[in-house]
Order: structure tokens, then C-alpha cells, then sequence
């Protein structure tokens, strides 16, 4: 049972421009959502974060929009850099702190 | 930076053999879990600790079992690794009060 999923293993950007990265899940149990962000060979790191009761999250030029009748939510990169090539996992946080990750999306944004 | 080691960062094996992978934290964190990264899954966890020799099972745990005996360590140990056990393994740290984790480098081992 894929409880978080992310359907784009991949999404290439323009310098400058916005990425949409999209994430669906179906626990409705999740308190909050994160965003972490994994560069090759390192551990992942934590983005944003979002709790269950909000539907938008700034930080920077990240975004996290939650949308909570469809299931949906969704990390906007503005303006994109090619410092932001990473994979980007969406996770789902239940009580005790327990993460469950999906399958990571591969941005590249190009110069 | 949060202050998690692991140990050792690579690592070949055969099978049939035990391993055991080592993650270290200077930060006094009281949750402490073991990851397992494969292409197509993310991350999945293995097991979890909640303090000192407080664990529980994680989605992933047949074949691996963790010990805690300080708060400090937190070993993964695969009794008889197997090929499918071939990946990359994550600790991660968290405190009571966040739901945040702080991620390891991460160990690759290979079972051949």
C-alpha cells in the first residue's frame, strides 16, 4: 500500500522558472506533510513542512500548497535555480514521528 | 549541521554473513531510526528506537534487528545478509517535540 505517492520520477525546469513538484496520498492520519531534498551521496535534508489543518506554507521561494479533499499537494520552486537539482521526497507525519516517504522526483533545472 | 555518523560508509558483503551498521549522534536526540533507500520505493523504515532499549518495528524489519544500549548508538544488524538487502541504509534522528528528522550520509552495502 503506497500511502504517499509521487507519479513524476522526473521533471526538468528552466533557470528562473517555476517547478512544480506534485505529491498524492491517501492516509488520512498524517498530521503533517514535509518536503526533504537529497543531492547524491548525502542524506536528505529537511525543506518545508506543512501541517494537516493549513493549506499553504511559504518559506523563501518555496511553497507548499495542501489540498486536502483531493488528497493533493504540491512544492513550488520560485525562481527555480540549478542549485535545486536534487531529489525531492514528499513525506507523511504520524503520531510517534514517523515518516512515510514517497518515491523522490528527480529535478534538474537547467542554466 | 546535525551530528550523525555512520559507520562505514561502504561496505561489500557475501551472503550468508552478519553485518552490522553503526549510526552515531552527538545531539542527545531521544528517536533514533534506520532507512532503507531502493530505486522505485524512497525511503523505507526498518525499525525505530524511542529511547534507550526501546525499539519498534518499522515497515521493512524481516531480516534486520537494532539494538540501543546508549543514547548515543543506534546498530542495525543483518543476521545473514542476503542480495536483497543490497541498498542504502539511512539513519535518521529526531527529539520528542519535532516532527522533523535529521538524516545521516548514509552507508552503501552490497551482498554479493
Amino acid at each position: 500500500d503506497q500511502q504517499v505517492k509521487q507519479n513524476s520520477p522526473s521533471l526538468s525546469v528552466q533557470e528562473g522558472r517555476i517547478s512544480i513538484l506534485n505529491c498524492d496520498y491517501t492516509n488520512s492520519m498524517f498530521d503533517y506533510f514535509l518536503w526533504y531534498k537529497k543531492y547524491p551521496a548525502e542524506g536528505p535534508t529537511f525543506l518545508i513542512s506543512i501541517s494537516s489543518i493549513k493549506d499553504k506554507n511559504e518559506d523563501g521561494r518555496f511553497t507548499v500548497f495542501l489540498n486536502k479533499s483531493a488528497k493533493h499537494l504540491s512544492l513550488h520552486i520560485v525562481p527555480s535555480q540549478p542549485g535545486d537539482s536534487a531529489v525531492y521526497f514528499c513525506t507523511g507525519e504520524t503520531s510517534g514521528s514517523r515518516l512515510t516517504f514517497g518515491e523522490g522526483t528527480q529535478l534538474t533545472v537547467n542554466p | 549541521d546535525a551530528g550523525i555518523t555512520q559507520s562505514p560508509r561502504h561496505k561489500v558483503t557475501e551472503t550468508g554473513t552478519p553485518v552490522t551498521l553503526r549510526c552515531h549522534q552527538t545531539e542527545n536526540h531521544r528517536y533514533m531510526y534506520w532507512y532503507r533507500q531502493d530505486p522505485g520505493h524512497g525511503l523505507r523504515l526498518i525499525h525505530y528506537s524511542y529511547g534507550v532499549k526501546d525499539t519498534d518495528k518499522g515497515e521493512v524489519s524481516d531480516g534486520y534487528s537494532v539494538s540501543r544500549s546508549k543514547t548515543e548508538d543506534f546498530l542495525l544488524t543483518l543476521e545473514s545478509a542476503t542480495s536483497s538487502q543490497t541498498s542504502v541504509y539511512f539513519c535518521a534522528i529526531s527529539t520528542i517535540r519535532s516532527y522533523e528528522q535529521y538524516f545521516g550520509p548514509g552507508t552503501r552495502l552490497t551482498v554479493t
